[in-house]
């Protein structure tokens, strides 16, 4: 049973880099088929997919988020982290990292989020 | 990028009730959807994916559907554990879309 777990700093300031950890347990980050992903969830609001970085470091972006956010797999290849820049109130957010797993289904590879950390909740504010 | 749209945004049900949410995706997208379950304060819950096929642990009375781009999650009969917000998901490509979501409330 893989267990995700975000950590980092719960307040950034206007205009600063958001910086998050997702620390992985209980399964490889090599694994193929898997999809490392960044999801957050403004108050209130529904979910937002940012990105992921795949088993074979491939990486894709929310394009309304593409210039400002990188995700990359840490040195340890235990986890794996989000870094958005410049940020604003509008950057306030749950942030999530989550498994997206494909397996073989009916002839196809579905891809599905299987695991979900407890979610860090970050807040811009000067 | 492939868009979900969700219908109705709410729903005020009574336990027993038989509820439905639907999920149109913009193109063509297979059987390549999932839903989930949130509930407050709480992360999402992967309900079904493939569009049909339960996930282990899941009560047999959520099913889900599909006709074409459209897809159903239905809740046989709402249980009191059932009042949470539903999200569609797509994996078929990437970017990954979320539907808007759909809340499910007491009546």
């Amino acid at each position: 049973q893989v267990v995700l777990q975000e950590s980092g700093p719960g307040l950034v300031r206007p205009s600063q880099t958001l910086s998050l950890t997702c620390s992985v347990s209980g399964g490889s980050m090599n694994e193929a088929g898997v999809y490392w992903t960044w999801i957050r969830q403004q108050p209130g609001k529904g979910l937002e997919w940012l990105g992921f970085f795949s088993w074979i470091g491939i990486t894709h972006y929310n394009p309304s988020l593409e210039s400002r956010l990188t995700i990359s797999q840490g040195t340890s290849k235990t986890h794996f982290s989000l870094h958005l820049s410049s940020v604003t109130a509008a950057d306030t957010a749950l942030y999530l990292c989550a498994r997206d797993r494909g397996i073989a289904h009916l002839g196809s590879t579905i891809h599905y989020f299987d695991s979900w950390g407890q979610g860090i909740l970050v807040t811009v504010s000067s | 990028d492939i868009q979900l749209t969700q219908s109705p945004s709410f729903i005020y049900a009574s336990v027993g009730d038989r509820v439905s949410i639907s999920c149109r995706a913009s193109q063509a997208i297979s059987l390549h959807l999932n839903w989930y379950q949130q509930k407050p304060g709480r992360v999402p819950k992967l309900l079904i994916y493939a569009a049909s096929t339960l996930q282990s642990g899941v009560p047999s009375r959520f099913t889900g559907s599909r006709s074409g781009t459209d897809f159903t999650l239905t809740i046989t009969s709402l249980q009191p554990e059932d009042f949470a917000t539903y999200y569609c998901q797509q994996g078929h490509s990437a970017p990954r879309t979320f539907g808007p979501g759909t809340k499910v409330d007491i009546k």
